[in-house]
């Protein structure tokens, strides 16, 4: 398996524009995971899914962001109008359960909002 | 709330000069215990879970232990590329195989010199 495939790697975009992460998890992984890095506030779970549905978005920082799963191999994490303070490394990860042999990370996306 | 606090925040060891790392914790219902390597522009890469005070677990150069309170990576005779930062995170327990809140500490860096 080619592990967990996050596109893009890097996003430059301006200040209100649309931007769209994409994420593929590992076949048969039944949970999916979206986390935001920071120097500041470290990993923070944004929105987690079961079966491609959503199950928690309490860690959306607000409505500007938005999650789907449409089907078991793909999801993306949409945020619109995108402000400089969403500027961080966004993770997607999965896993087979509740984790117990741990989530397999992607390699994330950077994005900078200018 | 759940808390993890790893210290110290950033180590420096020369290559064969053992140590340990610390992750102090409180939560609500222990469910596991993670131990994961975070190289520069990459994910999360996992390492150990651990379920119950007095476990332990070892990979290479690496040993985790548990208690009640605080879990230690300890590694023995380093090697440059054990360089990284290691993040710990605690999952809260959850019924049957439902996802429980994982929380993270915020890593500490390692740099392991030649």
């Amino acid at each position: 398996d080619a592990g967990v495939i996050q596109s893009p790697r890097h996003e430059v975009t301006e200040m209100g524009q649309e931007v769209t992460l994409r994420c593929k998890p590992i076949s048969g992984h039944d949970y999916l995971f979206w986390y935001r890095q920071t120097m500041m506030r470290g990993l923070e779970l944004l929105i987690y899914f079961n079966n491609n549905v959503p199950i928690d978005d309490s860690g959306m920082p607000e409505d500007r962001f938005s999650a789907k799963m449409p089907n078991a191999s793909f999801s993306t994490l949409k945020i619109q109008p995108s402000e400089p303070r969403d500027s961080a490394v966004y993770f997607c990860a999965s896993s087979y359960t509740w984790g117990p042999s741990g989530y397999t990370f992607g390699s994330g996306t950077r994005l900078t909002v200018v | 709330e759940d808390q993890v606090t790893q210290s110290p925040e950033a180590l420096r060891l020369q290559e064969g000069e053992s140590s340990s790392l610390n992750c102090s914790y409180t939560v609500s219902g222990l469910r596991g215990l993670f131990w994961y390597r975070q190289d520069p522009g990459k994910g999360p890469e996992f390492l150990f879970t651990l379920y119950s005070a007095g476990e332990e677990k070892e990979k290479e150069r690496l040993k985790a232990t548990l208690t009640k309170k605080e879990s230690f990576l300890h590694i023995t005779a380093p090697k440059p590329e054990d360089s990284a930062t290691y993040l710990c995170a605690v999952q809260r327990w959850a019924g049957g195989t439902s996802y429980g809140k994982l929380t993270f500490g915020q890593g500490t860096i390692l740099t392991v010199h030649p």
